[in-house]
């Protein structure tokens, strides 16, 4: 079946590091490929997404590439800021029905 | 203008009680998304209305939860004769387009705890 497999954490960096989450995906035909944040005290919301092979997502910072070769879609910041300290949810979806199939999240913490 | 929100946001219970979760969508978006969400996990569609049709229930876990949506608005999710195992926290989503790779807004869920 379809699956989302994401980076174990907590993930801890300084402020201004580089930041990359993996999230590599199962799926049967094209699915479409999403990146979730829940910060601390609020809901889930949207951060990216990509709807094809080779597209890139981007939002506040973060990006994410569609690869469809290596089944993938890693999240990257080139300088975390403490506020980016959240919970992060890779996603998929578009496989046929209606269900969107998240990772179990990555919690990141950014030190001051 | 307002988000998705839902009530109650806390609901303590005992085993084999009955519990009505409620969502309130954004105005206007007639996609409406339940997913449950356990202790480090992610969250696990359980259904999806278009409108007041339930057009994909195939991730309710058994028959004892049940969700309706009569007037293509707010929805309730039921649950019968609860469980230890149903703890979790509940989310709703809602959307303006009619596919799931459309952006759905969460509400902030309803933590069930069922003792």
């Amino acid at each position: 079946g379809n699956s989302v497999t994401q980076m174990e954490g907590p993930v801890t960096l300084s402020e201004e590091a580089f930041l990359t989450i993996n999230c590599t995906y199962t799926a049967t035909g094209y699915p479409s490929l999403f990146w979730y944040v829940q910060y601390p005290g609020e809901g889930l919301q949207l951060l990216l997404k990509a709807t094809k092979a080779d597209d890139k997502g981007s939002n506040k910072g973060f990006e994410a590439t569609y690869r469809k070769e290596t089944t993938s879609f890693h999240l990257e910041k080139g300088s975390v800021q403490v506020s980016d300290s959240a919970v992060y949810f890779c996603a998929l979806s578009g496989t046929g029905g209606f269900k969107t199939i998240f990772g179990a999240g990555t919690r990141l913490f950014v030190k001051a | 203008g307002a988000g998705v929100s839902q009530t109650p946001s806390n609901k303590v219970t005992e085993k084999g009680k009955y519990v009505e979760l409620r969502c309130d969508p954004i105005s206007g978006h007639t996609a409406l998304y339940w997913y449950r969400q356990s202790l480090g996990q992610g969250p696990e569609f359980l259904i999806y209305f278009q409108g007041t049709g339930a057009a994909d229930d195939s991730g309710l876990p058994n028959d004892r939860f049940f969700a309706v949506r009569p007037e293509g608005s707010v929805s309730t999710l039921k649950i019968q004769r609860t469980e230890r195992g149903d703890s979790a926290v509940y989310l709703c989503a809602s959307s303006a387009g009619e596919t799931s790779t459309d952006t759905q807004y969460f509400g902030p869920g309803t933590r069930l705890t069922v003792l």
